[in-house]
Protein backbone atom coordinates (compact mmCIF):
# COMPACT_ATOMS: atom_id res chain seq x y z
CA UNK A 1 0.00 0.00 0.00
CA UNK A 2 1.64 3.57 -0.96
CA UNK A 3 -0.87 4.79 1.63
CA UNK A 4 -1.75 8.65 0.94
CA UNK A 5 -0.01 10.00 -1.74
CA UNK A 6 -0.15 13.98 -2.53
CA UNK A 7 0.90 15.60 -5.83
CA UNK A 8 2.59 17.80 -6.53
CA UNK A 9 5.40 17.86 -3.34
CA UNK A 10 6.31 21.45 -4.50
CA UNK A 11 5.06 23.97 -6.72
CA UNK A 12 5.71 27.92 -6.86
CA UNK A 13 3.02 30.50 -8.13
CA UNK A 14 2.37 33.89 -9.31
CA UNK A 15 -0.47 35.43 -7.85
CA UNK A 16 -3.86 35.11 -9.59
CA UNK A 17 -2.48 31.96 -10.94
CA UNK A 18 -4.66 28.34 -10.34
CA UNK A 19 -3.84 25.26 -9.31
CA UNK A 20 -5.19 21.61 -8.61
CA UNK A 21 -3.28 19.55 -5.51
CA UNK A 22 -4.13 15.82 -5.97
CA UNK A 23 -4.43 13.37 -2.82
CA UNK A 24 -4.88 10.23 -3.62
CA UNK A 25 -5.49 7.18 -0.91
CA UNK A 26 -5.33 2.89 -1.53
CA UNK A 27 -6.72 2.33 1.53
CA UNK A 28 -10.97 2.81 0.49
CA UNK A 29 -11.32 4.84 2.80
CA UNK A 30 -14.77 6.80 3.45
CA UNK A 31 -13.15 10.14 4.86
CA UNK A 32 -11.04 12.35 3.58
CA UNK A 33 -9.45 15.96 4.48
CA UNK A 34 -7.58 18.81 3.58
CA UNK A 35 -5.00 20.68 6.10
CA UNK A 36 -2.95 23.75 5.86
CA UNK A 37 0.34 24.51 7.80
CA UNK A 38 1.54 27.95 8.22
CA UNK A 39 4.85 28.31 10.10
CA UNK A 40 4.83 27.20 13.79
CA UNK A 41 1.03 26.76 13.94
CA UNK A 42 -1.19 23.57 14.11
CA UNK A 43 -2.60 22.31 11.11
CA UNK A 44 -5.92 24.36 9.92
CA UNK A 45 -8.75 22.57 8.65
CA UNK A 46 -9.89 23.27 5.09
CA UNK A 47 -12.54 21.53 3.09
CA UNK A 48 -13.43 17.57 4.09
CA UNK A 49 -15.43 14.76 2.34
CA UNK A 50 -16.93 11.84 4.42
CA UNK A 51 -17.76 9.99 0.77
CA UNK A 52 -18.06 10.23 -2.90
CA UNK A 53 -19.61 12.86 -4.34
CA UNK A 54 -19.81 15.16 -0.79
CA UNK A 55 -17.91 17.83 0.17
CA UNK A 56 -17.90 20.29 3.40
CA UNK A 57 -16.18 23.55 4.69
CA UNK A 58 -13.66 23.26 7.54
CA UNK A 59 -12.40 26.13 9.49
CA UNK A 60 -10.59 27.96 6.70
CA UNK A 61 -12.15 27.44 3.26
CA UNK A 62 -11.98 30.56 1.62
CA UNK A 63 -10.45 30.67 -1.65
CA UNK A 64 -10.18 26.74 -1.75
CA UNK A 65 -12.29 24.47 -3.73
CA UNK A 66 -12.68 20.55 -3.83
CA UNK A 67 -13.95 17.90 -5.32
CA UNK A 68 -14.43 14.16 -4.82
CA UNK A 69 -15.73 12.07 -7.74
CA UNK A 70 -14.10 8.76 -6.86
CA UNK A 71 -13.84 7.35 -3.88
CA UNK A 72 -9.57 7.52 -3.95
CA UNK A 73 -8.90 10.62 -4.74
CA UNK A 74 -9.77 14.56 -3.15
CA UNK A 75 -8.73 16.97 -5.18
CA UNK A 76 -7.93 20.98 -4.01
CA UNK A 77 -8.14 23.67 -6.05
CA UNK A 78 -7.08 27.34 -5.45
CA UNK A 79 -8.37 29.55 -8.23
CA UNK A 80 -6.86 33.11 -7.95
CA UNK A 81 -3.75 32.23 -5.73
CA UNK A 82 -2.83 34.77 -2.94
CA UNK A 83 0.25 35.35 -0.68
CA UNK A 84 -1.68 34.45 1.80
CA UNK A 85 -2.08 30.69 0.78
CA UNK A 86 1.77 29.95 1.16
CA UNK A 87 2.02 26.92 3.39
CA UNK A 88 2.28 23.79 3.15
CA UNK A 89 -0.76 21.39 2.23
CA UNK A 90 -1.68 18.10 4.00
CA UNK A 91 -4.00 15.51 3.40
CA UNK A 92 -5.54 12.67 5.24
CA UNK A 93 -7.49 10.34 4.45
CA UNK A 94 -9.41 7.89 7.65
CA UNK A 95 -11.94 4.57 7.56
CA UNK A 96 -15.68 5.10 8.21
CA UNK A 97 -15.49 1.61 10.06
CA UNK A 98 -12.52 2.91 12.57
CA UNK A 99 -12.60 6.44 12.32
CA UNK A 100 -9.85 6.84 15.20
CA UNK A 101 -6.16 6.84 13.24
CA UNK A 102 -6.15 9.40 10.54
CA UNK A 103 -3.00 8.80 7.86
CA UNK A 104 -1.68 11.86 6.61
CA UNK A 105 0.08 12.43 3.33
CA UNK A 106 3.54 13.93 3.08
CA UNK A 107 2.46 17.58 2.37
CA UNK A 108 2.68 19.76 -0.59
CA UNK A 109 4.76 23.47 -0.10
CA UNK A 110 3.37 26.12 -1.79
CA UNK A 111 4.87 29.21 -2.48
CA UNK A 112 2.98 32.08 -3.92
CA UNK A 113 4.69 35.13 -4.79
CA UNK B 1 -14.12 20.02 20.59
CA UNK B 2 -13.00 20.52 24.08
CA UNK B 3 -9.94 22.66 24.26
CA UNK B 4 -6.62 21.55 25.47
CA UNK B 5 -3.77 23.42 26.77
CA UNK B 6 -0.30 21.74 26.39
CA UNK B 7 3.18 23.15 27.40
CA UNK B 8 5.32 24.97 24.15
CA UNK B 9 8.37 23.17 24.80
CA UNK B 10 10.12 19.99 26.57
CA UNK B 11 13.30 18.42 26.62
CA UNK B 12 14.24 14.84 27.95
CA UNK B 13 17.29 12.77 27.54
CA UNK B 14 17.59 9.58 25.32
CA UNK B 15 17.10 6.52 26.95
CA UNK B 16 15.02 8.33 29.95
CA UNK B 17 10.72 8.43 29.87
CA UNK B 18 9.31 11.21 28.23
CA UNK B 19 5.84 12.71 29.88
CA UNK B 20 3.93 14.91 28.38
CA UNK B 21 1.07 16.44 29.49
CA UNK B 22 -2.22 17.68 28.31
CA UNK B 23 -4.97 20.10 30.05
CA UNK B 24 -8.39 19.62 29.05
CA UNK B 25 -10.58 20.59 31.83
CA UNK B 26 -13.62 21.11 29.87
CA UNK B 27 -13.87 18.08 28.14
CA UNK B 28 -17.15 16.17 27.73
CA UNK B 29 -18.32 12.70 28.71
CA UNK B 30 -18.38 11.18 25.24
CA UNK B 31 -14.88 12.53 23.68
CA UNK B 32 -11.65 11.39 23.70
CA UNK B 33 -8.33 12.16 23.95
CA UNK B 34 -5.83 11.24 20.71
CA UNK B 35 -2.44 12.25 20.39
CA UNK B 36 -0.50 13.10 17.23
CA UNK B 37 2.79 13.67 16.53
CA UNK B 38 4.45 15.69 13.98
CA UNK B 39 8.25 14.85 13.08
CA UNK B 40 9.80 18.40 11.06
CA UNK B 41 8.02 19.00 7.75
CA UNK B 42 6.11 15.72 8.07
CA UNK B 43 2.57 14.62 7.84
CA UNK B 44 1.39 14.01 11.33
CA UNK B 45 1.14 10.64 12.88
CA UNK B 46 -1.07 9.11 15.49
CA UNK B 47 -0.09 7.56 18.28
CA UNK B 48 -2.83 6.79 20.83
CA UNK B 49 -6.16 7.55 21.77
CA UNK B 50 -8.44 6.64 24.67
CA UNK B 51 -11.78 7.34 26.89
CA UNK B 52 -11.57 7.08 30.15
CA UNK B 53 -8.98 3.87 30.84
CA UNK B 54 -5.51 4.27 30.31
CA UNK B 55 -3.86 2.74 26.94
CA UNK B 56 -0.82 1.64 25.95
CA UNK B 57 0.51 0.26 23.00
CA UNK B 58 3.57 -0.32 20.86
CA UNK B 59 4.71 3.38 20.57
CA UNK B 60 2.98 4.78 24.08
CA UNK B 61 0.88 4.45 27.09
CA UNK B 62 -1.93 7.54 27.89
CA UNK B 63 -2.52 8.05 31.25
CA UNK B 64 -6.48 9.66 31.89
CA UNK B 65 -7.32 11.06 35.20
CA UNK B 66 -10.23 9.88 36.75
CA UNK B 67 -12.10 13.06 36.47
CA UNK B 68 -10.55 13.17 32.84
CA UNK B 69 -9.72 16.82 32.65
CA UNK B 70 -5.76 15.88 32.09
CA UNK B 71 -4.02 13.03 30.77
CA UNK B 72 -0.21 12.33 30.11
CA UNK B 73 1.38 10.76 26.89
CA UNK B 74 4.61 8.87 28.05
CA UNK B 75 7.29 7.95 25.64
CA UNK B 76 9.02 4.82 27.82
CA UNK B 77 12.65 5.20 26.44
CA UNK B 78 12.71 8.31 24.29
CA UNK B 79 15.34 8.09 21.03
CA UNK B 80 16.72 11.27 19.43
CA UNK B 81 14.12 9.65 16.35
CA UNK B 82 11.31 10.98 18.76
CA UNK B 83 11.94 14.41 18.59
CA UNK B 84 8.91 16.17 17.53
CA UNK B 85 5.63 18.28 17.97
CA UNK B 86 3.31 16.08 19.92
CA UNK B 87 -0.17 17.39 19.78
CA UNK B 88 -3.03 16.51 22.37
CA UNK B 89 -6.49 16.71 20.49
CA UNK B 90 -10.02 15.93 21.82
CA UNK B 91 -12.76 14.85 20.14
CA UNK B 92 -16.07 13.11 19.63
CA UNK B 93 -15.36 9.96 17.98
CA UNK B 94 -18.75 9.67 15.63
CA UNK B 95 -19.41 9.70 12.16
CA UNK B 96 -21.79 11.76 10.20
CA UNK B 97 -21.31 15.31 9.20
CA UNK B 98 -18.68 16.23 11.50
CA UNK B 99 -16.50 14.14 9.75
CA UNK B 100 -14.58 12.51 12.79
CA UNK B 101 -12.78 15.98 12.12
CA UNK B 102 -9.73 16.62 14.43
CA UNK B 103 -8.53 20.30 15.24
CA UNK B 104 -5.02 20.90 15.73
CA UNK B 105 -3.78 23.15 18.43
CA UNK B 106 -0.12 24.05 18.86
CA UNK B 107 1.33 21.17 20.24
CA UNK B 108 4.38 20.59 22.62
CA UNK B 109 8.06 20.42 20.83
CA UNK B 110 9.33 17.31 22.42
CA UNK B 111 13.41 17.48 22.21
CA UNK B 112 15.23 14.48 22.99
CA UNK B 113 19.06 14.95 23.79
CA UNK B 114 21.87 12.60 23.56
Amino acid sequence: NAGVTQTPKFRVLKTGQSMTLLCAQDMNHEYMYWYRQDPGMGLRLIHYSVGEGTTAKGEVPDGYNVSRLKKQNFLLGLESAAPSQTSVYFCASVSGRSYNEQFFGPGTRLTVL
Amino acid sequence: DAKTTQPPSMDCAEGRAANLPCNHSTISGNEYVYWYRQIHSQGPQYIIHGLKNNETNEMASLIITEDRKSSTLILPHATLRDTAVYYCIVRVAVRGTSGSRLTFGEGTQLTVNP
